[in-house]
């Protein structure tokens, strides 16, 4: 069965750089575009990044274009989520999801997050 | 950016009875080359991740039980649910994916709790 199990979430101080990873098991990886979406504590979803299924197609929110970098390793069926320069409202829970099909596509299955913390 | 918004932002509906969330776009997500509406619904329950209910505005996903059901085209958007279960109480969101370049946006959520 699908299964995207997010990790690299941690605590870190403002203006410090962190990259979340996820695992892609039980689909063709390389078959599929993928992106991160998060949501902050006790609010709703916000979409960060898609990337293409072969990593040459990228694309960002406004809120974190030129401090994250999507990228993804379809050698090791992993995603990546480069982030830099953290301010407090990047505190969030990151999920990576799965694009059902193609970019205008709805998001098909999620990881159970990993929780990024902004703070001093 | 196309913007989402969701009425009401909770609601308390018995069990067995019918619980309607409405979702508006500020533009159509309506692709009239294909006739589809570029429009999802998720359901979220506390400590989970959202899942895919609806897609396409009206085709329920694989496993979704048929008590969901979601109508509406261009910029105006329902969910409805059927007999309600104790097991639906959770967060509903709508999501557009139409935007160009692609990006995608989500209403603010709608709270279902049981009466």
């Amino acid at each position: 069965q699908v299964q995207l199990v997010e990790s690299g979430g941690d605590l870190v101080k403002p203006g410090g750089s962190l990259r979340l990873s996820c695992a892609a098991s039980g689909f063709t990886f390389s078959d599929f575009h993928m992106s991160w979406i998060r949501q902050a504590p006790g609010k709703g979803l916000e979409w960060v990044s898609h990337i293409s299924s072969s990593g040459t197609i990228v694309h960002y929110a406004d809120s974190v274009k030129g401090r994250f970098t999507i990228s993804r390793d379809n050698s090791k069926n992993s995603l990546h989520l480069q982030m830099n320069s953290l301010g407090a409202e990047d505190t969030a829970v990151y999920y990576c999801a799965r694009l059902m099909s193609g970019f205008y596509t709805p998001l098909d299955f999620w990881g159970q997050g990993t929780l990024v913390t902004v703070s001093s | 950016d196309i913007v989402m918004t969701q009425s009401p932002d909770s609601l308390a509906v018995s069990l067995g009875e019918r619980a309607t969330i409405n979702c508006k776009s500020s533009q159509s997500v309506l692709y009239s080359s294909n006739n589809k509406n570029y429009l999802a619904w998720y359901q979220q329950k506390p400590g989970q991740p959202p899942k895919l209910l609806i897609y396409w505005a009206s085709i329920r996903e694989s496993g979704v039980p048929d008590r969901f059901s979601g109508s509406g085209s261009g910029t105006d958007f329902t969910l409805t649910i059927n007999t309600l279960q104790a097991e639906d109480v959770a967060i509903y969101y709508c999501q557009q994916y139409y935007s160009s370049p692609p990006e995608t946006t989500f209403g603010q959520g709608t709270r279902l709790e049981i009466k």
